[in-house]
């Protein structure tokens, strides 16, 4: 186990509705990146944060945005649900460096009806 | 733009056989990261190796080995003698010099019979 956890492990929510996803990131990591990972296919990358503030950004929408806390924990939040957004929303912990290794929690499985 | 291309979508042995994953990859970083993860059914996405740009030693590790090979850029992945655990979806992932994010592969569904 990598000792990332991530919270809730499924959920279901209507179109229009607001979601918000959350991970613990692993002891001794400063930095949490978000991943969606659509059925069949390979994860594509949301967003970064270190130290806080968002550090790199996928092609998503403004509805999906983030933050980090103190602890380096982090959230997911997404407005204005889409059918679309169904998928297997990652989490990645890592300590920020030039041979990062990105370890990822159990994933959140989001259903949009 | 950073690409990467695993173009066995599914793979089906028999216990015992041994089986390569490939991995293409596309940067213009001159230095970049390579990693291999496996996801089981549980969703849970398990690192198994890192491979920096500049070193292309190939590495063995019990029954997986990987080959690095910077002029066709590839990076393969191979099981020997696999078994039924091993079953699994395996994706390459490729990381550049200056950026932050993964760029994954689409993924290789294992499937290993008893």
């Amino acid at each position: 186990e990598t000792g990332v956890t991530q919270s809730p492990t499924h959920l279901i929510k209507t179109r229009g509705q607001q979601v918000t996803l959350r991970c613990s990131s692993q002891s001794g990591h400063n930095t949490v990146s978000w991943y969606q990972q659509a059925l069949g296919q390979g994860p594509q990358f949301i967003f970064q944060y270190y130290r806080e503030e968002e550090n790199g950004r996928g092609n998503f929408p403004p509805r999906f945005s983030g933050l980090q806390f103190p602890n380096y924990s982090s959230e997911l939040n997404v407005n204005a649900l889409e059918l679309d957004d169904s998928a297997l929303y990652l989490c990645a912990s890592s300590f920020r460096g030039p041979g990062e290794t990105q370890y990822f929690g159990p994933g959140t499985r989001l259903l949009v009806l | 733009a950073q690409k990467v291309t695993q173009a066995q979508t599914e793979i089906s042995v028999v216990e015992k056989e041994d089986v390569t994953l490939d991995c293409v990859y596309e940067t213009r970083d001159t230095t970049y990261y390579l990693f291999w993860y496996k996801q089981p059914p549980s969703g849970e996405l398990v690192f198994l190796i890192r491979r920096n740009s500049f070193d292309e030693q190939n590495e063995i590790s019990g029954r997986y080995s990987w080959n690095f090979q910077k002029s066709t850029s590839s990076f393969n992945f191979t099981i020997t003698a696999s078994q039924v655990v091993d079953s699994a979806v395996y994706f390459c992932a490729l990381r550049g010099n200056a950026g932050n994010m993964l760029t994954f592969g689409g993924g290789t569904r294992l499937m290993v019979k008893p």
